[in-house]
C-alpha cells in the first residue's frame, strides 16, 4: 500500500515570493509517479507537476519544480514568483497501479 | 488535452433513492477509472478502482453494495449510490486512466446532497 504525507495544513505567502510545500510518501513499488495537483475552489483538480521515480533530474514547469528525493522518499514543490492565481489546495499523490493522495495543504498567496 | 466529463455536477435526492453519476472519457479510451470521495476541506479518499469488463476493487470499508460501479466501456463508467443517506452527502470525483499513455485525467465532481 502507498501512503502519503503532507505535514502542513496551511501556509501561506507573499505575492511574487517563493514557497515550498513538503510531501513524504511510502511504498513498496520500484516503478512509480508522484504528481502534485492543485484544486481551486471550483474543485477542479489540475495537474501541476509530475516526476517519475526512476528519472533523478527534478521536474520542472515554468515556475513550479519539485525537490525529489528517492531515498529520503521526498517530493517537495517549490512555487517561484507566486500569484494571487495560486491560492488553492495542493495534493501531493503518488501512483503505481492507482493514485494515492496526501491530506493536502492549503495555499494562500497575500497581496 | 484529454476531457473527463461528470454527470451530474450536482443532486440532490430524498433519504432512501438512488443515485447514478457518470463519468465519460470523451476523447480517449480509459481501461481503467478510479472513484474518490472528498469531504469538505478534506483529501480524495479512493473508494474503488474500476477497469472496464470486470468487476471494481473496493478500498476496505467502502460497502460494494451500497456504492455499485459498472465500468461496461472503455470510456464510461458509473458509480450508483444505492438507498442514499444523509451521509452519503459528499463530493465524487472520478479519474480515468488514459489507455495510451497511462496518465490519469480527473473529471469535474459530483456534489451529492442527500435530504
Amino acid at each position: 500500500a502507498q501512503t502519503v504525507t503532507q505535514s502542513q495544513p496551511e501556509m501561506s505567502v507573499q505575492e511574487a515570493e517563493t514557497v515550498t510545500l513538503s510531501c513524504t510518501y511510502d511504498t513498496s513499488e520500484s516503478n512509480y509517479y508522484l504528481f502534485w495537483y492543485k484544486q481551486p475552489p471550483s474543485r477542479q483538480m489540475i495537474l501541476v507537476i509530475r516526476q517519475e521515480a526512476y528519472k533523478q533530474q527534478n521536474a520542472t514547469e515554468n515556475r513550479f519544480s519539485v525537490n525529489f528525493q528517492k531515498a529520503a522518499k521526498s517530493f517537495s514543490l517549490k512555487i517561484s514568483d507566486s500569484q494571487l492565481g495560486d491560492t488553492a489546495m495542493y495534493f501531493c499523490a503518488v501512483n503505481n497501479n492507482d493514485m494515492r493522495f496526501g491530506a493536502g495543504t492549503r495555499l494562500t498567496v497575500k497581496p | 488535452g484529454a476531457v473527463v466529463s461528470q454527470h451530474p455536477s450536482r443532486v440532490i435526492c430524498k433519504s432512501g433513492t438512488s443515485v447514478k453519476i457518470e463519468c465519460r472519457s470523451l476523447d480517449f479510451q480509459a481501461t481503467t477509472m478510479f472513484w474518490y470521495r472528498q469531504f469538505p476541506k478534506k483529501s480524495l479518499m479512493l473508494m474503488a478502482t474500476s477497469n472496464e469488463g470486470s468487476k471494481a476493487t473496493y478500498e476496505q470499508g467502502v460497502e460494494k453494495d451500497k456504492f455499485l460501479i459498472n465500468h461496461a466501456s472503455l470510456t464510461l463508467s458509473t458509480l450508483t449510490v444505492t438507498s442514499a443517506h444523509p451521509e452519503d452527502s459528499s463530493f465524487y470525483i472520478c479519474s480515468a486512466r488514459h489507455r495510451g499513455t497511462g496518465e490519469l485525467f480527473f473529471g469535474e465532481g459530483s456534489r451529492l446532497t442527500v435530504l
